[in-house]
């Protein structure tokens, strides 16, 4: 069973446009939700990170958007350019000391120029 | 900056053979974690460690065996391959101090091909 849900699983946008990611969970018991971004070919690495007594947080181009009672939350990227090119994971875990996270099956964002 | 290795990068297998995937973290971090990311899947966890001698199971463990006989390093190993597990494994590390803040690090992955 999927407790974390991504869509759409691919999106393309032109270079300046806002790309928009969304995810949704299952688990109300998740508190702490970070977004991972992967390179072709390379590793996951920590994008930016959301708790939900936020309903936003912002870094630089990058902003999520929270919705606790819809349990939904969504990526926005503005002003794109191709080197965002890139899947970006959404994950949640419930902030014990395990640190477990679970992700979604991601999205692969294609900027072109 | 965060330090993660595994070894090897690449391996190829045959069914019914042992293998094992090895991740060494500089980070002196409390936890470690193995997952498989498989296209349309994601990243899913098969197995983490709190600490030298511990470990626990993810949510895929089955196949899987985990050996955490330091601080530094984490193993993991697949007594009987089968082409099932033929994926991309990556190991993490994560301070475990259960601070929302609790950042995982990625080593850079092992490719599997089990024949």
């Amino acid at each position: 069973q999927q407790q974390v849900r991504q869509s759409p699983q691919s999106l393309t946008v032109w270079e300046g446009e806002t790309a928009i990611l969304n995810c949704s969970y299952e688990d109300s018991t998740f508190d702490y939700f970070p977004w991972y971004w992967q390179f072709p070919r390379e590793s996951p690495a920590l994008l930016i990170a959301i708790r939900p007594v936020s309903n936003k947080k912002e870094d630089g181009r990058f902003t999520i958007f929270f919705n606790k009672r819809e349990k939904k939350l969504s990526l926005h990227i503005t002003d794109s350019q191709p080197g965002d090119s890139a899947t970006y994971f959404c994950a949640a875990n419930t902030g014990g000391l395990s640190g477990k996270l679970t992700f979604g099956e991601g999205t692969q964002v294609t900027v072109i120029s | 900056e965060a330090a993660v290795t595994q070894s090897p990068r690449n391996k190829v297998a045959v069914t019914g053979g042992k293998v094992t995937l090895s991740c060494n973290q500089t980070n002196n971090h409390n936890n470690m974690y193995w997952y498989r990311q498989d296209t349309g899947h994601g990243l899913r966890l098969i197995h983490y460690s709190y600490g030298a001698g511990s470990t626990e199971k993810g949510d895929i463990p089955d196949g899987y065996k985990a050996s955490r006989p330091s601080q530094e390093n984490f193993s993991l190993i697949l007594e009987l391959a089968t082409p099932s597990q033929t994926s991309v494994y990556f190991c993490a590390s994560g301070e475990g101090l259960g601070g929302f803040q609790d950042t995982q690090y990625f080593g850079p992955g092992t490719r599997l091909l089990v024949l």
